[in-house]
């Protein structure tokens, strides 16, 4: 399968600090880069989807001006957490795309203190 | 909007059974349904791809079946072992590449 890295894999912040987690594709070129948060024992919840030098297209309900995306590059796309607060505590996971088949990050799990 | 459901939440069964994992949408216009396992803290790997146009693929003990017109498919394990232990989602996925997850069906497989 596709190989994607995702790092960090873990990161503790104060509240109010911005977090930066980067996503790449590093055999395969994404065009397309969805972004998910995952809750405890709660499913993938889709956050944005993002086109390779496009604005990010976000769902019902997602602040934009919290989580900004972006993805100036084939094989590496950001997701920043802007001013975060403890409620941002999550799993966020990436998945690149250029195919049918879907391949996903291993996750960041973000905590905010 | 899709909407994924997967049938039961939790499953506890001993080594060496065959067991079934089911899951439902209720948008049956899919591009694909894929079936993943996640183990506790980490991402998702990809166990099953099946397209629209399919009814099943195997890998291995593996065996997905997908049932367009009724909104369904099931995950088969067979001879289960206690690695097989994992939290199994599946994910239907719309003419847009957007994908919506089932809440998942955690797994124990005791020996």
């Amino acid at each position: 399968g596709a190989v994607v890295s995702q790092h960090p894999s873990r990161v503790i912040c104060k509240s109010g600090t911005s977090v930066k987690i980067e996503c790449r594709s590093l055999d395969f070129q994404a065009t397309t880069m969805f972004w998910y948060r995952q809750f405890p024992k709660k499913s993938l919840m889709l956050m944005a989807t993002s086109n390779e030098g496009s604005k990010a297209t976000y769902e019902q309900g997602v602040e934009k001006d919290k989580f900004l995306i972006n993805h100036a590059s084939l094989t590496l796309s950001t997701l920043t957490v802007t001013s975060a607060h403890p409620e941002d505590s999550s799993f966020y996971i990436c998945s690149p795309r250029a195919g049918p088949e879907a391949f996903f990050g291993q996750g960041t799990r973000l905590t905010v203190v | 909007k899709q909407e994924v459901t997967q049938i039961p939440a939790a499953l506890s069964v001993p080594e060496g059974e065959n067991l079934v994992l089911n899951c439902s949408f209720t948008d049956s216009a899919i591009y694909n349904l894929q079936w993943f396992r996640q183990d506790p803290g980490k991402g998702l790997t990809s166990l099953l791809l099946i397209q629209s146009s399919q009814r099943e693929q195997t890998s291995g003990r593996l065996n997905a079946s997908l049932d367009k017109s009724s909104g369904r498919s099931t995950l088969y394990i067979a001879a289960s072992q206690p690695g097989d232990s994992a939290t199994y989602l599946c994910a239907a996925t719309g003419r847009n590449n957007d994908m919506r997850f089932g809440a998942g069906t955690r797994l124990t497989v005791k020996p």
